[in-house]
């Protein structure tokens, strides 16, 4: 099973209202990344937090982690209709050669 | 994506033959990864290097072998296709192997194979 699992897989909003995403995992981790897949396009890493932190922001996206409820969230507020894509959270565990494991992700539609 | 480009973008295939893809980076990062993507599980580690000639096996590396002799090439092949190969491949580069606090994995644009 996912080390991280988004919720809820699917999200259609209207332009200019804010999104919101939610990142649960199971284990200790070391940090945790969010990624943007545009349709057919490779992932863009939009912002890591790590898990000594417990907010981030960049631009118009807020990013939350609460260690003790192993969960994260992802905030785009003012969405925009080029904000339609796939969103993955992606969670890195401590120590060692460790590997990034990726959720299934949410897909979002922001309507114009 | 700048840094980072995969070849073939796409690919058919037969069952049974073997299939190299290529992952060529200009960043001179020390990690690189393959993974699958597939409707309903996301994101899967093949197999992943942390330096040249040194590799290891990810979540699902069975069929799979890779190889690489230069910092900038990582190379992916499947020795006999199958249809279960048929998904899209990425190759991603880091700087450590955590992502970076910046800029965490770079992806390549993926490879699109069919195995039929």
């Amino acid at each position: 099973s996912q080390q991280g699992e988004e919720d809820p897989q699917a999200l259609s909003i209207q332009e200019g209202e804010n999104a919101t995403m939610n990142c649960s995992y199971k284990t200790s981790i070391n940090n945790l990344q969010w990624y943007r897949q545009n349709s057919g396009r490779g992932l863009v890493h939009l912002i890591l937090i790590r898990s000594n932190e417990r907010e981030k922001h960049s631009g118009r996206l807020r990013v939350t982690l609460d260690t003790s409820k192993k969960s994260s969230s992802l905030l785009i507020t003012a969405s925009r209709a080029a904000d339609t894509a796939s969103y993955f959270c992606a969670t890195a565990l401590p120590g060692g050669y460790q590997k990034v494991t990726f959720g299934t992700g949410t897909k979002l539609q922001v309507i114009p | 994506d700048a840094g980072i480009t995969q070849s073939p973008r796409h690919k058919v295939t037969e069952t049974g033959t073997p299939v190299t893809l290529r992952c060529h980076q200009t960043e001179n990062h020390r990690y690189m990864y393959w993974y699958r993507q597939d409707p309903g599980h996301g994101l899967r580690l093949i197999h992943y290097s942390y330096g040249v000639k040194d590799t290891d096996k990810g979540e699902v590396s069975d069929g799979y072998s890779v190889s690489r002799s230069k910092t900038e090439d990582f190379l992916l092949t499947l020795e006999s296709a199958t249809s279960s190969q048929t998904s899209v491949y990425f190759c991603a580069i880091s700087e450590s192997d955590r992502g970076t606090l910046n800029y965490g994995y770079t992806f390549g644009s993926g490879t699109r194979l069919t195995v039929v």
